[in-house]
């Protein structure tokens, strides 16, 4: 089982609807982050939390410490935010390094 | 400064040939991470420098792969005797002590 779990691996939405893509982790962490990368392979930092609740612009990502679970949100989705969109986290226990264990991503299409 | 840069974007060779990427990470990062990703997978963990000093290798970096950072400016990660399994994207991303990792654009990587 891998440390990190994505849902869904595939979203299809209209232009407009309401996104919600989840993450779950089984390790302890110090923080997480939310990606997205496009065809072509760059990857863009969206967000760095380790708790609470961070917006910017549409997106709006959300964490809880307890049950060990995130979500990223769009609002009002674009043709332009079809993306992959890539969880990761930081181990509490990782030392000094900070690297970073990936989720699979989920790819997402939005359809004008 | 323009972000993580990396060189070439695209690399074609041939089985058994030595490859060279390079990594231009953003100035003032003294933490620079080597991440490989396979096609429809999240980015693996390769290895981590802090300045110069090469401080984690994951197990996937076998003899084949050696990756410097001279000067703890640029770094490059090398691979000898290319195997078709090598091909992939790798990622190369920069960061301080507590800030996000800034991502560079990849090298795709394919042996043929």
């Amino acid at each position: 089982k891998n440390e990190v779990e994505q849902s869904p691996q595939n979203l299809t939405a209209q232009e407009g609807e309401f996104i919600t893509i989840n993450c779950s982790y089984s390790v302890g962490i110090s923080a997480l982050h939310w990606l997205q990368q496009h065809p072509g392979g760059g990857i863009v930092s969206l967000f760095m939390l380790s708790s609470g609740k961070k917006k910017h612009g549409r997106l709006i990502a959300t964490i809880n410490i307890q049950e060990k679970h995130s979500s990223l949100h769009i609002t009002a989705s674009h043709p332009r935010d079809s993306a992959v969109y890539i969880c990761a986290v930081r181990l509490l226990s990782g030392g000094a390094t900070n690297k970073l264990i990936f989720g699979t991503g989920t790819l997402l299409a939005v359809q004008p | 400064d323009t972000g993580v840069s990396q060189n070439p974007r695209h690399k074609i060779t041939k089985r058994g040939q030595n490859v060279t990427f390079r990594c231009d990470p953003i100035s003032e990062h003294n933490r620079l991470y080597w991440y490989r990703q396979t096609l429809g997978q999240g980015p693996e963990f390769l290895t981590y420098f802090q300045n110069e000093a090469q401080l984690e290798k994951s197990r996937l970096l076998s003899d084949r792969f050696s990756a410097e950072r001279p000067k703890g400016s640029f770094s490059t990660l090398e691979i000898q005797r290319t195997e078709q399994g090598d091909s992939a994207m790798y990622l190369c991303a920069s960061s301080t002590l507590n800030t996000e990792a800034f991502f560079g654009q990849g090298t795709r990587l394919t042996v043929v």
